[in-house]
């Protein structure tokens, strides 16, 4: 099984919906993030969390919401989809010691329309 | 606010063409991580390299190879003798650690660049 795991892999909404994006890891890491990848843009930081009790906005978290159930659960929600929230969305974990890597989901991509 | 930026948005080879792919970086933090990452078309994140920045050793492995240099604030990519399987998007990205940064910990990505290598 993989380390981290994103649900769905792919999905077509329409505009107006309620999505939810899950995550959830295996690796024990304290600190969770949700990044959105856009065609010449690179991946962008939507929300972050550096333990359950810790919730933080990235450069983009305008139209997003997050939810970190557990320590290996967070979720990102779109409370009411929009086109150009199409794009393709990853989880990605890290340990608190700064000499570790991060660990990336294989993406959700996404389609709005 | 840290920043990374890659100037080239595409390049094309051909096979067995050496290619450079440069990384330049903005970041106020002492202490920080500089990371290549490859995106295949089967759309993953593989993860290349981690460098702290008290490291400016040049790395090689196989026909990889990564300069860092400190005061140009820069972190380039090397692919020797390219192959058709190095066609992929990379990205350079940088994480800062200085205590109390506001940037600490977090991962800020390069726009990316797609290689395309034709056989």
């Amino acid at each position: 099984d993989a380390d981290v795991t994103q649900t769905p892999r792919n999905r077509i909404t329409k505009t107006g919906k309620r999505i939810m994006l899950e995550c959830s890891q295996t690796k024990g890491h304290d600190r969770m993030y949700w990044y959105r990848q856009d065609p010449g843009l690179g991946l962008r930081l939507i929300y972050y969390s550096f333990d359950v009790k810790d919730i933080n906005k990235g450069e983009i978290s305008d139209g997003y919401s997050v939810s970190r159930q557990a320590q290996a659960k967070f979720s990102l929600s779109l409370e009411s989809a929009i086109p150009n929230q199409t794009a393709l969305y990853f989880c990605a974990t890290s340990e608190g010691d700064r000499d570790r890597g991060y660990t990336f989901g294989s993406g959700t991509r996404l389609t709005v329309v | 606010a840290q920043k990374v930026t890659q100037a080239q948005t595409e390049i094309s080879v051909v096979e067995k063409e050496d290619v450079t792919l440069d990384c330049v970086y903005e970041t106020r933090d002492t202490t920080y991580y500089l990371f290549w990452y490859k995106q295949p078309p089967s759309g993953e994140l593989v993860f290349l390299i981690r460098r702290n920045s008290f490291d400016e050793q040049n790395e090689i492995s196989g026909r990889y190879s990564w300069n860092f240099q400190k005061s140009t604030s820069s972190f380039n990519f090397t692919i020797t003798a390219s192959q058709v399987v190095d066609s992929a998007v990379y990205f350079c990205a940088l994480s800062g650690f200085s205590a109390g940064g506001t940037s600490y910990g977090k991962l800020t990505f390069g726009q990316g660049t797609i290689l395309t290598v034709h056989p």
